[in-house]
């Protein structure tokens, strides 16, 4: 498989649940990014990770529990969420971190999980 | 406060015609840009960038340009084709401490009419 895959695609959960969305990457790159689109807004970064460290988490509730176990793999734990949190999460990855200017890298992009939350 | 702002929320155009998609921006600290095409059910795709150290960049049938004074950028789709239809999202980010950050616009919906 190739590129960023995502699971689950559809997720429905009670505001009591726990619940994992797993994001996995084979192109060898070393930042990974979550992400979230609520409907009518623009796509909001919520957590980076660089070489398995995160180093940004965009005032994300604690409710929303990133772990990075390696390069490769990314996950977004979930607990006790509320019905606003329904929403398309996507994960993406980098070569590097976006640096921005002429050595910037380009974001790679899973298909995403729609999350709705009853 | 959205520092990227793409205020048509949408965009019809006849199959073989131009294809003109605007994004503005606030940050000044914004020094590369890119645009993103998503497909539904999709994430999104990249699709073209710019340093802000050129104000044009050209791909085939893609060309985004880069007008720094004004804090606009636009990409042109020439010609437009029906498989073009899709959301586009252009998306900015700064150096520094920024860094991993891109900020994105609420996106365009484009249609390509046959």
């Amino acid at each position: 498989e190739t590129g960023v895959t995502q699971t689950p695609r559809h997720l429905v959960m009670g505001m009591t649940n726990k619940k994992s969305l797993k994001c996995e990457q084979h192109l060898g790159h070393n930042a990974m990014y979550w992400y979230k689109q609520s409907a009518k807004k623009p796509l909001e970064l919520m957590f980076v990770y660089n070489f398995k460290e995160q180093t940004e988490n965009n005032s994300v509730p604690s409710r929303f529990s990133p772990e990075c176990p390696n390069s490769s793999h990314l996950f977004l734990h979930l607990h006790t969420l509320q019905p606003e949190d329904s929403a398309l999460y996507l994960c993406a990855s980098s070569q590097d971190l976006l640096a921005g200017g002429a050595s910037g890298t380009t974001q790679y992009f899973g298909p995403g999980t729609r999350l709705l939350v009853l | 406060d959205q520092q990227v702002k793409q205020n048509s929320p949408s965009l019809s155009v006849q199959e073989g015609r131009i294809s003109i998609l605007n994004c503005d921006y606030t940050n000044s600290m914004f020094d590369y840009f890119l645009w993103y095409k998503k497909y539904p059910a999709e994430g999104p795709t990249f699709l073209i960038s710019i340093s802000s150290i050129k104000d044009k960049n050209e791909d085939g049938r893609f060309t985004v340009f880069l007008n720094k004074s004004a804090k606009h950028l636009s990409l042109h789709i020439v010609p437009s084709q029906p498989g073009d239809s899709a959301v586009y999202f252009c998306a900015a980010s700064a150096g520094g401490t920024s860094y991993g950050k891109l900020t994105f616009g609420q996106g365009t919906i484009l249609t390509v009419h046959p």
